[in-house]
């Protein structure tokens, strides 16, 4: 079963940490994405990558960054967390040409106190 | 800018009825769209898409309907099922940028026994 693994289900972190949120697909897909869900705003594409080494600034990547060093893995960075950070983190992953949309990780559900 | 939305944030309906999940885009490029179900604390699933080039797209209980010239789509489950209970998203892309996908806010579908 084809599976795309967050690192933990649930965080809770204090104002000014820097915050990891871990991703791992094994699909072998080119392309590996970080959203927030957030009530009312559906979810907003953060930062985004097509290969090993390459990403891309998606809607809303202030206060993030991002890092894909090997192809199955994608890691979400809060440099300094805040409390408007608290949130759902959702990982995805896809083949190039998306045909067949995204497969999902269960959500890593971060508070910052 | 919302380019794609969901106006109703929740819909109840009584088991064995039709439940009918609307979502409207404004992006004219956008040419293939997705629907995606969440249950709590999991990632979202996906549940069916459809190409531009088609007007609906069917499978089993679910239908999905897109009219280009009103940048309108739907989704149609028939009938509803207390287990279809869930958010379910509405995801655009396009063609030329077939990396990414633009969700709606979501609509909570609550399937009465």
């Amino acid at each position: 079963d084809v599976k795309v693994t967050q690192s933990s289900r649930y965080l809770v972190k204090r104002t000014g940490e820097k915050v990891f949120l871990e991703c791992v697909q094994d699909m072998d897909h080119e392309n590996m994405f970080w959203y927030r869900q957030d009530p009312g705003l559906g979810l907003r594409l953060i930062y985004f990558s097509y290969d090993v080494k390459m990403k891309e600034k998606g809607d809303i990547p202030e206060g993030y960054s991002v890092s894909r060093e090997k192809k199955e893995r994608f890691s979400l960075i809060l440099e300094s967390a805040s409390t408007n950070q608290t949130s759902m983190y959702l990982c995805a992953s896809s083949i190039r040409q998306m045909a067949y949309g995204y497969t999902f990780g269960s959500g890593t559900r971060l508070t910052v106190v | 800018d919302q380019q794609v939305k969901q106006n109703s944030p929740s819909l109840s309906v009584q088991e064995g009825r039709i439940s009918i999940l609307n979502c409207d885009y404004t992006n004219s490029m956008f040419d293939y769209f997705l629907w995606y179900k969440k249950y709590p604390a999991e990632g979202p699933t996906f549940l069916i898409s459809i190409s531009s080039i088609k007007d609906k797209n069917e499978d089993g209980r679910f239908t999905v309907f897109l009219n280009k010239s009103a940048k309108h789509l739907s989704l149609h489950i028939v009938p509803s099922q207390p287990g279809d209970s869930a958010v379910y998203f509405c995801a655009a892309s396009e063609s030329g940028s077939a990396r990414q996908l633009t969700f709606g806010s979501g609509t909570q579908l609550t399937v009465l026994p």
